[in-house]
């Protein structure tokens, strides 16, 4: 079994649907929950950063984390064409200071495609 | 200007063959990565670099050799190059703050 499971889909919604992307995760010494968009032929970039449970909001997005269920989801709010592409959770043990030193676990992506 | 960049973008290659992937990053941060993305898009981590000092080393074939000449570059050398190296290589960086990584673009690795 994974450390982290993801569904791979892939995802296909109408443009303006709320997009629902979640992650399973068995390690609960797990503290920094992360979402990463990836655009094909491309790098993964950076989309939330979070640490403790509950949620955190930017914009069209929200990450909600939910540490005792061992539970991390996204929501994509009236999602566009533009939102198309892999998300990716990943975690780690600890912040890129600590002992980990960013090592990070993640999931093996979501394929969301949004159609106008 | 990019943040972290590799070069090549592309690399077909032969097997048995040795090739090197190089990773410059521009945002001064102090520790680089190499993870190896495979074709179902799972990302895995193989080495860490902080300031030049090897400090995450997983279970990566010793044909893999990552090289810190300073903390702004990270090469990853690979020798006698097998099918299943096929692959896309990510470098990416970050400081010891809280900052997450900052990834590149990637070299798309195929080994024929």
């Amino acid at each position: 079994q994974k450390e982290v499971e993801q569904d791979p889909g892939p995802l296909s919604v109408p443009e303006g649907a709320i997009v629902s992307l979640n992650c399973t995760y068995s390690n609960s010494a797990f503290q920094y929950f992360m979402w990463y968009r990836q655009y094909s032929r491309k790098g993964p970039e950076l989309l939330m950063y979070t640490y403790s449970s509950g949620n955190k909001e930017d914009g069209r997005f929200t990450a909600q984390v939910d540490k005792s269920s061992k539970y991390i989801s996204l929501f994509i709010r009236d999602s566009q064409p533009s939102d198309s592409a892999t998300y990716l959770c990943a975690m780690s043990v600890s912040n890129a200071g600590g002992t980990s030193y960013g090592k990070l676990t993640f999931g093996q992506g979501t394929i969301l495609t949004v159609h106008p | 200007d990019t943040a972290v960049s590799q070069t090549p973008k592309y690399l077909v290659t032969q097997m048995g063959n040795d090739k090197s992937i190089k990773c410059e990053q521009n945002l001064g941060h102090d520790t680089m990565y190499w993870y190896k993305q495979d074709s179902k898009k799972f990302l895995k981590i193989m080495f860490s670099y902080n300031n030049k000092e090897l400090i995450i080393n997983e279970t990566v074939p010793n044909r893999f050799s990552p090289k810190s000449p300073d903390k702004a570059h990270l090469n990853l050398h690979i020798n006698s190059l097998e099918l299943g190296d096929s692959a896309v290589y990510f470098c990416a960086s970050t400081d010891r703050g809280n900052s997450p990584l900052h990834f590149g673009n990637g070299t798309r690795l195929t080994v024929t």
